[in-house]
C-alpha cells in the first residue's frame, strides 16, 4: 500500500521569506501523482499544485513551486514570498494512475510570522 | 468554486445514536468521497461511489454505511454513533476516476459524539 510521510508537524516562516515543506511517499507504482492541498483555519480543502510523476518537469504555480525527485520519492513543497494568509495546514497527497483514491500525509502547520 | 454543500455543517450527539450527513452536489459529477480527518491522521477515505447505487470501501469503512439514490447526493451514515467517530467530515467529488481530475472538497462536517 502507498503512504505519504511529512516529518515536519509545524513550520514557521517570517513573512516574505520563503520556506520548504517536506513530504516523502512510497510505492513500487511508476504512473501517479502527487498533490498539495492547503487547509486554511476556515476547513476547507484547496487544492494548491500537482505533479504529474511522468513529467520530469516540476510544477511552479505563482509562488508554490514543488521539488519533485523521483528516485528519492520525495516531494516537496516551496513557497516563495510568504504571505500571512499562508498560514494553513498543508497536507501532500498522493493518487495512483487510473485510481480516484487519494492517500494523505498526516499535515504539517504553517505559521507565517508578520 | 466546486458546488459542493454538505449538511448539518456541526453536530453534537449521544453515543449509540443515528447519525447521517448529508453530501449534495450541483456539478453533476459521477464520483463522490467521503473522509475523515483527526489529528495526527490527515485524511482517510471512508467509502466512495463510482455512480449511482455503486459504493464501494475505504480505508477505514468499519462502523460507517453509504448511500447514493441519486447523482447529487451522497449519504453517510453512522447507525450506531461511537465517541471515537468524533471527528471532521469532508465530503470530495470528481468528474473521472482519474487524478488528472482533481477531487474538488466541501467545507466539512464537525461531529462530535459525546
Amino acid at each position: 500500500a502507498q503512504t505519504v510521510t511529512q516529518s515536519q508537524p509545524e513550520m514557521s516562516v517570517q513573512e516574505a521569506e520563503t520556506v520548504t515543506l517536506s513530504c516523502t511517499y512510497d510505492t513500487s507504482e511508476s504512473d501517479y501523482y502527487l498533490f498539495w492541498y492547503k487547509q486554511p483555519p476556515s476547513r476547507q480543502m484547496i487544492l494548491v499544485i500537482r505533479q504529474e510523476a511522468y513529467k520530469q518537469q516540476n510544477a511552479t504555480e505563482n509562488r508554490f513551486s514543488v521539488n519533485f525527485q523521483k528516485a528519492a520519492k520525495s516531494f516537496s513543497l516551496k513557497i516563495s514570498d510568504s504571505q500571512l494568509g499562508d498560514a494553513a495546514m498543508y497536507f501532500c497527497a498522493f493518487a495512483q494512475g487510473g485510481s480516484e483514491k487519494l492517500v494523505f500525509g498526516k499535515g504539517t502547520k504553517l505559521t507565517v510570522n508578520p | 468554486d466546486a458546488g459542493i454543500t454538505q449538511s448539518p455543517r456541526h453536530k453534537v450527539t449521544e453515543t449509540g445514536t443515528p447519525v447521517t450527513l448529508r453530501c449534495h452536489q450541483t456539478e453533476n459529477h459521477r464520483y463522490m468521497y467521503w473522509y475523515r480527518q483527526d489529528p495526527g491522521h490527515g485524511l482517510r477515505l471512508i467509502h466512495y461511489s463510482y455512480g449511482v447505487k455503486d459504493t464501494d470501501k475505504g480505508e477505514v469503512s468499519d462502523g460507517y454505511s453509504v448511500s447514493r439514490s441519486k447523482t447529487e447526493d451522497f449519504l453517510l451514515t453512522l447507525e450506531s454513533a461511537t465517541s471515537s467517530q468524533t471527528s471532521v467530515y469532508f465530503c470530495a467529488i470528481s468528474a473521472k476516476a482519474t487524478p488528472r481530475q482533481p477531487q474538488h472538497f466541501g467545507d466539512g462536517t464537525r461531529l462530535s459524539i459525546l
